[in-house]
């Protein structure tokens, strides 16, 4: 594998249900992001972790909890979701958080539909 | 606080006419500035970018995006565009020392047709 992996690709969940979104990169990178696309909307970031340590949390409700056990994997698990939570969500990875400069490079997504 | 808007939410071209997809920043300070692509059923995929120098940015795939800072703009260009270009392209910006907290705009879809 190359790049940056998501699984699954497709998911769909009920409200009461709780699942986890895996991530991994295989480029050396040591920074990981959590975006939230949905229809009409900019890329909103989720998290950021840099070194297995948590840097940003945008305001993020709590039904979203991260995980980063090593600069590889990144997981995102989910419990007790709301329809509006409906979206595709992309993991991301980058060289380092510093400066600003640095190309994220980005998996195909989990595209998630909760009912 | 930064953001970004692209003007036009969809874009639709004939194959092998030039295309211009416009972007306008808001910041209070120097900023790096990103042209993203997604393909369908993709992730997004580094385009370009402008850090310092040139104000003229080339990318990948043909393309190239100008910064205007009095205008406060960075558009992408391509002279002659194909079907395989068809994707919808993010403006991104994240300010010159900061984290690497890229703020996106919405998007714009743009279809080649033939």
């Amino acid at each position: 594998e190359t790049g940056v992996t998501q699984t699954p690709r497709h998911l769909v969940m009920g409200m009461t249900n709780k699942k986890s979104l895996k991530c991994e990169q295989h480029l050396g990178h040591n920074a990981m992001y959590w975006y939230k696309q949905s229809a009409k909307k900019p890329l909103e970031l989720m998290f950021v972790y840099s070194l297995e340590e948590r840097v940003e949390n945008n305001s993020v409700p709590s039904r979203f909890s991260p995980e980063c056990p090593n600069s590889s994997h990144l997981f995102l698990h989910l419990h007790t979701l709301q329809p509006e939570d409906s979206a595709l969500y992309l993991c991301a990875s980058s060289q380092d958080t510093s400066g600003g400069t640095d190309t994220q490079y980005f998996g195909p997504g989990t595209r998630l539909t909760v009912l | 606080a930064q953001s970004v808007t692209q003007l036009d939410s969809q874009v639709p071209v004939f194959e092998e006419a030039p295309v211009e997809l416009r972007c306008n920043y808001s910041s209070s300070v120097s900023v790096y500035l990103f042209w993203y692509v997604q393909y369908p059923n993709q992730g997004l995929q580094l385009l370009l970018k402008y850090l310092s120098g040139s104000t003229l940015v080339k990318g990948i795939n043909g393309f190239e995006a100008e910064f205007n800072k009095s205008q406060t703009s960075f558009h992408l260009r391509k002279p002659s565009v194909h079907i395989s270009d068809t994707a919808e392209y993010f403006c991104a910006v994240n300010d010159k020392g900061g984290s690497e907290k890229l703020v996106f705009g919405k998007g714009t879809k743009l279809t080649v047709n033939p």
